[in-house]
């Protein structure tokens, strides 16, 4: 189901360090996922997504691993920036050919200069 | 350039009076939701429609309604808003059959 939480979990990085953040989803049907990041009062910007078929997916300072034995999905951000700091949110497409897209728990990125 | 617009972006609202938030997009596509999401949660499914096909989560209080009149158009109806309603409201959009999700800015409603 749905995990809606009512305390993010934090995660506190030095400029310059890579950051992992961490997600597990709950649907082993899910065929799609996405990394959305989330500044404070706007809606969710879109990092990067993997498919099903897919174990591992880089981007521009990014990498997303899917282990879907486990059910996890984790975000690694390169050589961190303070432009970073946001909270960090996975979703999966739970619904197959209805496109429901749900949410994991968000995690908070700081950056400390 | 903005491609899934939501008005207003600030909403007060008394308590028990109806309120009407708006998406639009740009895009064509042919999937809308409305997410709300609440101080330091993700983002709770309430509702999504496939063309005119209405979608509701089994967990949406019946107090939340949406309508799409177009392709263009979603809109959220509360009908007599509470306290707990206060939150941000998020629309959302894709294409069936292709990946990825446009989401809008959102609209923080605020309950008095």
């Amino acid at each position: 189901g749905e995990s809606v939480g009512l305390h993010l979990p934090t995660l506190s990085v030095q400029e310059g360090d890579n950051s992992i953040i961490n997600c597990a989803y709950s649907n082993s049907a899910s065929d799609y996922f996405i990394w959305y990041k989330q500044e404070s009062g706007k809606g969710p910007q879109f990092i990067i997504d993997i498919r099903s078929n897919m174990d591992k997916r880089q981007g521009q300072r990014v990498t997303v691993l899917l282990n879907k034995t486990v059910k996890h999905l984790s975000l690694q951000i390169a050589a961190t920036q303070p432009g970073d700091s946001a909270v960090y949110f996975c979703a999966e497409n739970s619904g197959g050919s209805n496109y429901k897209l749900t949410f994991g728990k968000g995690t908070l990125l700081t950056v400390n200069p | 350039d903005a491609m899934v617009i939501q008005n207003p972006r600030y909403q007060v609202t008394q308590f028990g009076k109806p309120v009407t938030l708006s998406c639009s997009q740009t895009l064509n596509h042919n999937v809308m939701y409305w997410y709300q999401q609440k101080s330091s949660q993700a983002p709770k499914l309430l509702f999504h429609y496939y063309d005119k096909d209405f979608n509701n989560e089994a967990d949406t209080p019946d107090n939340f309604q949406s309508r799409r009149p177009n392709t263009s158009f979603c809109f959220l109806d509360i009908r007599s808003p509470g306290l707990g309603d206060a939150a941000m409201y998020l629309c959302a959009t894709t294409q069936r059959g292709a990946y990825g999700y446009t989401f809008g800015s959102g609209t923080r409603l605020t309950v008095v």
